[in-house]
């Protein structure tokens, strides 16, 4: 089984700043990596797939990036909204289809 | 557009049962593997079972199995959780989803939750 290691769990940032968020691994996933975002009592919304692309809808300040083993999601100038927890999830190696454990952006 | 709508949540004894149902909309559902992934109170998101989209072939999570049992009727374009033997731990909310390996297919139905308490 791949385990996914996110970190910081938490991460307390002002708008404005940039977010840099990680997901590692425990084995290779080569770019089948995806990135959510979940606010409270909200369905999970997809924000990367394929390790580095934008889903549809998604802002440009949001950017993935990695392969392999080592992932970062990026969000540039941090705007009210984007406070959430975040989640990476691997669709490399499955049964089972694991995510991490998640990272809550809050405001500082 | 598409459409995932999770029926069948609610209480339920430790030990006893519950089958959840997901209608699907607004995609070819016959050609889309489907899975259940949950979520406890407070807590991340577990993926609990995949079904391909013919339902020959189902994978489960190591929590689950033996004791849930997904199934399709790709006549009535409906996916189903048969959750047996639950366990206060089963407590979560329970979301269909669809996802390609590659690519932006992504779609989640908006859940429903299972409490199992006596």
């Amino acid at each position: 089984e791949i385990v996914l290691t996110q970190s910081p769990a938490t991460l307390s940032l002002s708008p404005g700043e940039r977010a840099t968020l990680s997901c590692r691994a425990s084995q290779s996933v080569s770019r089948y990596l995806a990135w959510y975002q979940q606010k409270p009592g909200q369905v999970p919304r997809l924000l990367i797939y394929d390790a580095s692309n934008r889903a549809t809808g998604i802002p440009a300040r949001f950017s993935g990036s990695g392969s392999g083993t080592d992932f970062t999601l990026t969000i540039n100038s941090l705007e009210p909204e984007d406070f959430a927890v975040y989640y990476c999830q691997q669709r490399s190696n499955w049964p089972p289809y694991t995510f991490g454990q998640g990272t809550k952006l809050e405001i500082k | 557009q598409v459409q995932l709508v999770e029926s069948g949540g609610g209480v339920v004894q430790p030990g006893g049962s519950l089958r959840l149902s997901c209608a699907a909309s607004g995609f070819t559902f016959s050609t889309s593997g489907m899975h259940w992934v949950r979520q406890a109170p407070g807590k991340g998101l577990e993926w609990v079972t995949f079904i391909v989209y013919d339902g020959n072939n189902k994978y489960y999570a190591d929590s689950v199995k033996g004791r849930f049992t997904i199934s399709r009727d790709n006549s009535k374009n409906t996916l189903y959780l048969q959750m047996d033997s639950l366990r206060a731990e089963d407590t979560a909310v329970y979301y269909c989803a669809s996802w390609a390996r590659l690519g932006d297919f992504n779609y989640w139905g908006q859940g429903t939750l299972v409490t199992v308490s006596s």
